[in-house]
């Protein structure tokens, strides 16, 4: 079974500038989910998607972060346009239920953003 | 509000002498606990969970967590360290908020497995 899917892995931008993050989840996973992860820092949930709808997005910067998953399959974190303080690594994760309280999350390798 | 404390940043240990990762969380309902392992460059890895059930709960490379409800802890242990431990582990709480479930990560402990 494959894992999930991100790219790129790594991406180097100056402030200001525009970014996107693509993932794929694990082949039927319904629940989707973006996290921040800042250096030193443990992940922090951005949005979350049960198929292509949106569960939670509270955590989510709206004046500059947009997250899409239109069929239900992959999905796409924007950044526009970004500061010094979004440098992280942002990790996608899938789950199969639909948010059941016991289900596993599975993790994706990250992205690793530089902003210059 | 839920939260999960990791009270080491770092831990430096020689190989093979045992290690714990301290790990404390804050909730008043019934919770679910999570260790996940990071390797460099790498995403999360599940290590173990808690749902239910006894209150030890062991991984496929040695590790161990207990669940201890008095004194909200989930402290991660392992008997003897390989130099491979070498990674960040992240404590983990599943919390129900708003309707539907979310993890709450603590801030993570670097565990450094010296030769």
């Amino acid at each position: 079974e494959a894992g999930v899917a991100q790219s790129p892995r790594y991406k180097i931008i100056e402030k200001r500038q525009s970014v996107a993050f693509w993932c794929n989840p694990i082949s039927g996973h319904a629940t989707l989910y973006w996290y921040q992860q800042i250096l030193g820092q443990g992940p922090k949930l951005l949005i979350q998607f049960q198929n292509n709808g949106v569960v939670d997005d509270s955590q989510l910067p709206k004046d500059r972060f947009s997250a899409e998953r239109l069929k239900g399959v992959d999905s796409t974190l924007k950044i526009q346009p970004a500061k010094l303080e979004d440098s992280a690594v942002y990790l996608c994760a899938s789950s199969s239920r639909l948010a059941g309280a016991t289900d596993t999350q599975y993790f994706g390798p990250g992205t690793r953003l530089t902003v210059l | 509000a839920q939260s999960v404390t990791q009270l080491d940043s770092q831990v430096p240990v020689f190989e093979e002498a045992p290690v714990e990762l301290r790990c404390n969380y804050s909730s008043s309902v019934s919770v679910y606990l999570f260790w996940y392992v990071q390797y460099p460059n790498q995403g999360l890895q599940l290590l173990l969970k808690y749902l239910s059930g006894s209150t030890l709960v062991e991984s496929i490379n040695g590790f161990e967590a207990e669940f201890n409800k008095s004194q909200t802890s989930f402290h991660l242990r392992k008997p003897s360290v390989h130099i491979s431990d070498t990674a960040e582990y992240f404590c983990a709480v599943k919390v129900f908020s708003g309707g539907y479930n979310k993890l709450i990560f603590g801030a993570g402990t670097r565990l450094a497995v010296h030769p």
